[in-house]
């Protein structure tokens, strides 16, 4: 069964470093999502990514953050400058069509610690 | 502004039902969407209700309550799998893609 898959699983960085988190949606699907979840808490949305451009985002999708889908298989969220906040576990997620962006499969997380 | 309620915890025995309740309260509402998340997991799509009424999928149900803005997530003959924290999600309108979860339950099953 396809599946999304996220690479690292777990990114341990420094305060003010820069990060990449990769993911790979599958393959016949359209549309691709990252969403954050802090420990213990709720899963929250960051951006969603349509046809190589972001078609909504997130209060907390500001400028540290963007998006891109450098190749077709491809789909990275960057963090320019890391916080300790951004510390949560960060899943990728993709949808088939716009009429089943209900049912969006998320990719395994990667856990995301910044010390 | 934009909330979900759930309950935050739900105990039940093997081979019993169990129903979790969401309320929402949301700018625009097109759907109601449920997850299963076990701990250390991703979440994984359960069911999605855009009408009123009961959806069945095997021992998992959904209702939707549009003019109450109610759903429940309902499951039967709960095995110790099912433990495990469940989350409703509105998607709240057509032009939108993003999902808007709740707290989540978080579902003890004990034998």
């Amino acid at each position: 069964e396809p599946e999304v898959t996220q690479t690292p699983s777990h990114q341990v960085t420094q305060m003010g470093q820069e990060v990449i988190l990769r993911c790979v949606p599958i393959s016949n699907h359209l549309y691709f999502y990252w969403y954050r979840q802090i420990l213990g808490q709720k899963v929250e949305f960051l951006v969603s990514f349509y046809n190589n451009e972001i078609s909504e985002k997130s209060e907390i999708f500001d400028d540290q953050f963007s998006v891109e889908r450098p190749d077709g298989s491809n789909f990275t969220l960057k963090i320019r400058s890391t916080k300790l906040e951004d510390s949560a576990m960060y899943f990728c997620a993709s949808s088939s069509s716009s009429i089943s962006t209900y049912e969006q499969y998320f990719g395994p997380g990667t856990r995301l610690t910044v010390t | 502004g934009q909330s979900l309620e759930q309950p935050s915890e739900v105990t039940a025995v093997e081979g019993a039902i169990v129903q979790i309740n969401c309320t929402y309260q949301t700018s625009g509402f097109y759907g109601l969407s449920w997850y299963q998340q076990h701990d250390g997991g991703a979440p994984t799509f359960l069911s999605y209700n855009a009408l009123d009424g009961l959806e069945e999928t095997g021992r998992f149900s959904s209702f939707l309550s549009r003019s109450d803005s109610y759903g429940y997530l309902l499951l039967q003959e709960l095995q110790m799998k099912d433990s495990a924290s469940y989350f409703c999600a509105v998607r709240e309108d057509t032009g939108r893609r993003a999902l808007t979860f709740g707290s989540g339950t978080r579902l003890q099953v004990q034998p």
